[in-house]
């Protein structure tokens, strides 16, 4: 079975602090995915990130890394100088990758707030 | 923008009555998915679709049922709520090509059963 746990149910911060949201997963495949996607105060879901198991390079998109290790399974989400605009509940999730449907699992999420 | 839209986007309704929530796509994508949102559990699958009329359940599909006869819509039936069901309905589709493999989401449908 599939499982992600993100231990941290709300973490709240002043603007401009640096602050990482946990995933931990548990998965039997050899190859899946994980993501990350961000639920604004309006409700969308707004995909961040799809990393594949296979490629452990950590990746940075502006203010946003992601760290992937495969030895601890967990796939870590930084936010370097904080905005109020960063505001929002994370989720991550995991899939098998390969053909057919990608049914995700998802953690349970976490809430974030920026203060300013 | 996947091109998904949800109807409605807010419901009211008793318990007992039928319900049909509709999820609407425009890009042709074959598989569709149906989420439910609750506090403390995150988003956990009901039904999914790979194709006209081809459809299969997921972790939480007892009260459920979802109908696919065209492409681009995806059925999902409540045939008599319980308050239990209660929650926030996301319906997403998978884009699946060569350069990317990603699930988007709908705006979300609010259903409260009273």
């Amino acid at each position: 079975a599939q499982k992600v746990t993100q231990a941290q149910t709300e973490i709240s911060v002043v603007e401009k602090e640096d602050v990482t949201l946990d995933c931990v997963y548990e998965t039997r495949d050899t190859t899946y995915y994980l993501f990350w996607y961000k639920q604004p105060p309006s409700g969308e879901l707004v995909f961040l990130i799809r990393r594949n198991s296979f490629d452990e390079q950590n990746e940075i998109s502006g203010r946003y890394s992601w760290n992937f290790q495969k030895s601890t399974s967990s796939f870590n989400f930084t936010i370097t100088a904080s905005q109020v605009v960063d505001s929002a509940v994370y989720f991550c999730a995991l899939s098998p990758l390969g053909q057919g449907a990608q049914k995700l699992v998802f953690g349970q999420g976490t809430r974030l707030t920026i203060n300013p | 923008d996947a091109g998904i839209t949800q109807s409605p986007r807010h419901k009211v309704t008793e318990t007992g009555t039928p319900v049909t929530l509709r999820c609407h796509q425009t890009e042709n994508h074959r598989y569709m998915y149906w989420y439910r949102q609750d506090p403390g559990h995150g988003l956990r699958l009901i039904h999914y679709s790979y194709g006209v009329k081809d459809t299969d359940k997921g972790e939480v599909s007892d009260g459920y049922s979802v109908s696919r006869s065209k492409t681009e819509d995806f059925l999902l039936t409540l045939e008599s709520a319980t308050s239990s069901q209660t929650s926030v309905y996301f319906c997403a589709i998978s884009e699946r090509t060569a350069s990317t493999d990603t699930q988007y989401f709908g705006p979300g449908t609010r259903l409260t059963v009273l």
